[in-house]
């Protein structure tokens, strides 16, 4: 499978416990989003990584939230103390360098979390 | 800031029209449009880079206005394969970081 791989595909937690995400880029793309999507809405950027450095997060999160991407390949997710808010699908997304510009955004299947 | 999509919902037959805007308050480097189905990941349809460029694929095409920061994707003679909601990205000009912001989407219903 060449696609992008997130992991797991389901994560049921209790409040206050910690989990983390998991994605896997295609290869050589390296360009990394992940987002945030709620039922009937769009997805809410997180924040991105340029190879292993993480260029912007979002002012919207939480300090619970954090993501890191060592070596420039997968990348994690990590929510601290979570919360009932917390859940939704969380979505990583990979974008490939052409010269100056950047393809479009290959979406992986997501992480749905539920905070119980 | 996320762009802002129009409308929120269309309700189409089979073979009818539908167009869906999307526009942003910043200057824009390039718009993407996607498609999503219930329970899969968003698909990409077409990225527009240039003001004033149009791109097509089969039945559905869209058009860039970068002098007013807005794009249009238009779904002609529409087909029950695309039911799904549509969602518009963008890219500004500010900086070369291409970060890309989504809308909040519009649902699709093609009916028989």
């Amino acid at each position: 499978d060449t696609g992008v791989s997130q992991d797991p595909r389901h994560k049921i937690t209790k409040r206050g416990q910690n989990v983390t995400f998991r994605c896997d880029p295609i290869s050589e793309h390296n360009r990394l989003y992940w987002y945030r999507q709620t039922l009937g809405q769009g997805p809410e950027f997180l924040t991105y990584f340029q190879n292993e450095a993480q260029l912007e997060k979002s002012r919207l999160l939480s300090d619970r939230f954090s993501a890191e991407r060592p070596k420039g390949s997968f990348s994690t997710l990590e929510i601290q103390r979570t919360e009932q808010g917390d859940s939704a699908m969380y979505l990583c997304a990979t974008r490939r360098r052409l010269g100056t510009v950047f393809t479009e955004a290959f979406f992986g299947q997501g992480t749905r979390l539920t905070v119980v | 800031q996320q762009p802002v999509q129009s409308p929120q919902a269309v309700i189409l037959r089979e073979g009818e029209d539908a167009v869906i805007n999307c526009s942003s308050s910043k200057a824009l480097y390039s718009v993407h449009w996607y498609r999503q189905k219930h329970g899969e990941a968003p698909v990409f349809l077409m990225i527009l880079l240039k003001g004033g460029e149009q791109k097509g694929h089969e039945k559905i095409s869209a058009s860039f206005n970068e002098k007013k920061q807005q794009s249009s994707l238009y779904l002609t003679a529409s087909q029950l394969s695309y039911s799904g909601t549509y969602f518009c990205g963008t890219e500004d000009v500010k900086g070369s970081n291409y970060k890309l912001t989504f809308g909040k989407g519009t649902l699709l219903t093609v009916n028989p």
